[in-house]
This record gives C-alpha cells, sequence and structure tokens, in this order.
C-alpha cells in the first residue's frame, strides 16, 4: 500500500482565519515533506520532519507552522495567509535517508488551498 | 550546483507509439538518484520511475523505462505504446546521496504530455 491521504481536498479560507491541512500515511515511513505547488510549476519544498522531528524548514514564512503529532500524521496549521499562498499543497512521505542514500518520496492528493 | 533540465514544454504523441521525454541533469557528485513523476490534471503526484547513479542496468517499471546515459549526465523517460490515461505534466527530479542533502529534490519544470486518439 502506497496510499498518502490529505484532507480536505479543498479549502477557501479568509486572511484572517485559522485553518489545518492533514496528512497521514500508513507505510511505515519516518521522514514526511510539505510541499506547495503553484500551477504549471514544479514543487517547492516547505519542511521535512524525520523521525518525527523538523529537519528542514525552508525558509517558510511563520504562518504556516507544521507538527508531527506521530509518525503516521503530519499537519499544516494556517494563520494569516495571503492571496499570494494560494496554491496546491502536497505531502509526501518516504523511508528517512539518514545517513546516505535516496528513497522515492510516495505523495498524496494535495490540498488545493484559496485564499480570499 | 545541482540542476535538472527538461526542454520540452509540450509533447504530443499518438495512441500506442513509443514516447521519450528528455531529462539532462548537473552534479558534481558522484552518488545520486534520478526519478520520474507524472502529475494528471487532478494534481496527484505519482511515482513512476527511480534511478541510482552506480546502477548499472536501466531502470524499467511496465511501460516505464529509463533510458541512462551517465557520461552524458541524462536520464530520459520512455513510455511504450502510450495511452489516454498518460497525457500528464511529467516531472524529473534528483537527489545526491549526501547526509542532510538527500531529503531534497531538485525538480526539472516538466514536459506536458498529451495523447492523441
Amino acid at each position: 500500500d502506497t496510499e498518502v491521504t490529505q484532507t480536505p481536498k479543498h479549502l477557501v479560507m479568509g486572511m484572517t482565519n485559522k485553518k489545518s491541512l492533514k496528512c497521514e500515511q500508513h507505510m511505515g515511513h519516518r521522514a514526511m515533506y510539505w510541499y506547495k505547488q503553484k500551477a504549471k510549476k514544479p514543487p517547492e519544498l516547505m519542511f521535512v520532519y524525520s523521525y518525527e522531528k523538523l529537519s528542514i524548514n525552508e525558509s517558510v514564512p511563520s504562518r504556516f507552522s507544521p507538527e508531527c503529532p506521530n509518525s503516521s500524521l503530519l499537519n499544516l496549521h494556517l494563520h494569516a495567509l495571503q492571496p499570494e499562498d494560494s496554491a496546491l499543497y502536497l505531502c509526501a512521505s518516504s523511508q528517512d535517508p539518514s545517513g546516505s542514500g535516496s528513497y522515492e518520496q510516495y505523495f498524496g492528493p494535495g490540498t488545493r488551498l484559496t485564499v480570499t | 550546483a545541482q540542476k535538472i533540465t527538461q526542454t520540452q514544454p509540450g509533447m504530443f504523441v499518438q495512441e500506442k507509439e513509443a514516447v521519450t521525454l528528455d531529462c539532462t541533469y548537473d552534479t558534481s557528485d558522484p552518488s545520486y538518484g534520478l526519478f520520474w513523476y507524472k502529475q494528471p490534471s487532478s494534481g496527484e503526484m505519482i511515482f513512476l520511475i527511480y534511478q541510482g547513479s552506480y546502477d548499472q542496468q536501466n531502470a524499467t517499471e511496465g511501460r516505464y523505462s529509463l533510458n541512462f546515459q551517465k557520461a552524458r549526465k541524462s536520464a530520459n523517460l520512455v513510455i511504450s505504446a502510450s495511452q489516454l490515461g498518460d497525457s500528464a505534466m511529467y516531472f524529473c527530479a534528483m537527489s545526491d546521496f549526501n547526509a542532510g542533502n538527500n531529503r531534497k529534490l531538485i525538480w526539472g519544470l516538466g514536459t506536458s504530455l498529451a495523447v492523441n486518439p
């Protein structure tokens, strides 16, 4: 089973709202990722969690706050977003490449976020 | 710096024919991995195939094969017997094996493939 699930599929929020995106995987992966993708562009890495600890933050604005409650779950808390934050938000997971090596990432279906 | 180049913004192929999507890469690291992903209009990013820099043989997965030419730094995706469902954006990506960098994928800009009936 190579399934990563994300909820909600679509989200419309105002600039003063607080909302959360959720991601779940049951593949036993210990690395989880958040990406932001604009239309017709490749995904941009936002955060990486390794063994439930934040290992990479790609200088993402603090209005995006990630959380990894356990090895299967990844959340992205959103607050005071701007219209330019409207995008597809993708979650992914992989075996953890601690040490050397490289592993494929499996993606969820994404959340299409619109900020009004 | 590492870089992935996909020179074909858009491609057309006739159903049941084979198609090659180009990908060239640049890295000074001897150990790296190359990936191809498919993204239909629905948005989900689907992993297709992986090639490690030390793999002796070209990777294959069903109708997908990766034509890996290390000296030329190319990793082209070949799709045999195209199907209508193959219409999508295809991304080539790379990561190196060094700890700390190996969680990051370097992405190409993608190739939009349309399969004609």
